[in-house]
């Protein structure tokens, strides 16, 4: 099993639209969860933590099921500047200090 | 506040040149990190970097070089460029051991 997954996609969603894509991990002692967004030929940029509790920011909810090793990123009433690759981080900080990016999951908001 | 700060923006080598990218900071932020981003392939790390004088190696980290000499500035070293180095890279920085700050990113071509 892969150390971080994203489904690819694209998911190509309209507007106005609910998406929600999952990240599974592998390493069960994972302690910290982030979701990056990058639109294309940019740098990542933070989006939000993930905390146990969920973690909601405007049109965003993160989310972490540590029992199935996920983590959700739901975006509710979809723009079209939310188009983007959104990159999954896990840290497996402590005995195994490592950072891991997913390979990211592609979101086209059509009009 | 520029945050993170990368030079050159684009660059192209010939197979065996040499070259040297420079990564700053105005963060006080104690870990840098170098990335290279291929299609495909996602975020991968080449070296990092704990502190000022420390430097340690990513999951890529052959072909390249790194020194932190003062706490700001992260260099990565190309001492002789090949066209598997054909890449953009990603510099990146942080308070602790994740949210990271990314800089622009450096287009390296190498024929």
């Amino acid at each position: 099993r892969k150390e971080v997954e994203q489904d690819p996609g694209p998911f190509n969603v309209p507007e106005g639209a609910t998406v929600a894509f999952n990240c599974t991990y592998s390493n069960s002692a994972s302690q910290s969860f982030f979701w990056y967004r990058q639109d294309c030929r940019k740098e990542p940029k933070l989006l939000m933590s993930v905390y146990s509790s969920g973690n909601e920011d405007g049109r965003f909810t993160a989310q972490l099921n540590r029992a199935s090793q996920y983590i959700s990123l739901l975006i509710r009433d979809s723009k079209l500047s939310d188009s983007a690759t959104y990159l999954c981080v896990v840290n497996n900080q402590g005995r195994d200090d490592k950072i891991i990016f997913g390979k990211g999951t592609r979101l086209h908001i059509l009009p | 506040n520029a945050g993170v700060t990368q030079t050159p923006k684009f660059r192209v080598l010939k197979t065996g040149q040499s070259m040297t990218l420079l990564c700053a900071q105005d963060m006080n932020h104690e870990y840098m990190y170098w990335y290279r981003q291929d299609p495909g392939m996602g975020l991968r790390l080449i070296h990092y970097s704990v502190g000022e004088g420390t430097t340690a190696k990513g999951e890529v980290p052959d072909g390249y070089n790194v020194s932190r000499l003062k706490k700001q500035n992260f260099l990565l070293g190309l001492e002789s460029a090949a066209p598997s180095q054909t890449s953009v890279y990603f510099c990146a920085s942080s308070s602790v051991f994740y949210e990271q700050y990314f800089g622009p990113g450096t287009r390296l071509t190498v024929t």
